[in-house]
């Protein structure tokens, strides 16, 4: 099976700009979560998606984030407008819908905020 | 989520198995553990994971202690691709309330030297 694919693998824009990454899961998988890592620091996650309903966004670190999984099928992480603090590397993981099932992780979007 | 200690770094010669250690003193019990590595500039990758018994897969072995308070990736025949940060995570998985998000730490650094 295919796994998870992220769009684009690189981003470089300017602070005060918009830019939006896409997730796509593995097919069949409800659970969709997005994940970053900063320089240096853990990865930490930000959000997690059942189909198409935010069930825990506890790790958003403020509203210039926004998540979207319209449909339940692909997401996308729209970061408006992007800061110098927003730069790092965006992951995305999907599950099957068993308490259980391991993520799995595509392998990120690194985004440079100049 | 229960925290997990592992030892910041580790060595281990080409072909030997790489043993690597897992502290979840506070785990409960229905928590899994479950381990993970990134590889230089990849997405998070699954091993393996389990709740309490033993657990054997084609990447690796999982053993946990029977107190569960601690457990042991083997990688049986370690090569240079197994250079990673191995990370050791306890996952809460409630039934009722599905899929549960993974909490990364600090992970182990493992360099396999030929």
């Amino acid at each position: 099976e295919a796994g998870v694919t992220q769009f684009p693998s690189h981003s470089v824009i300017e602070k005060g700009q918009t830019v939006t990454l896409r997730c796509d899961p593995i097919s069949g998988h409800d659970n969709l979560y997005w994940y970053r890592r900063v320089m240096g620091k853990e990865i930490k996650f930000l959000l997690h998606f059942v189909k198409e309903s935010k069930q825990d966004e506890s790790g958003m670190p403020n509203n210039r984030f926004l998540a979207e999984r319209t449909g339940g099928t692909y997401s996308t992480l729209k970061v408006q407008p992007a800061e110098l603090e927003d730069s790092g590397v965006y992951f995305c993981a999907s599950s099957r819908d068993r308490d259980n099932s391991p993520l799995h992780f595509g392998n990120g979007t690194r985004l440079t905020v100049t | 989520d229960a925290k997990t200690t592992q030892p910041p770094s580790m060595d281990c010669a080409e072909g030997r198995a790489a043993n690597l250690p897992c502290n979840h003193s506070t785990i409960s019990g229905n928590e899994y553990v479950y381990w993970y590595r990134q590889i230089h500039s990849q997405g998070p990758q699954y091993i393996i994971h389990g709740l309490k018994n033993n657990e054997t897969n084609e990447m690796a072995s999982l053993i946990i202690t029977e107190d569960r308070k601690s457990s042991t990736l083997i990688l049986p025949h370690a090569t240079l691709r197994d250079t990673a940060v191995y990370y050791c995570i306890v996952r809460r998985t409630l039934i009722i309330q599905g899929a549960q998000k993974l909490v990364f730490g600090q992970g182990t650094r493992l360099t396999i030297n030929p």
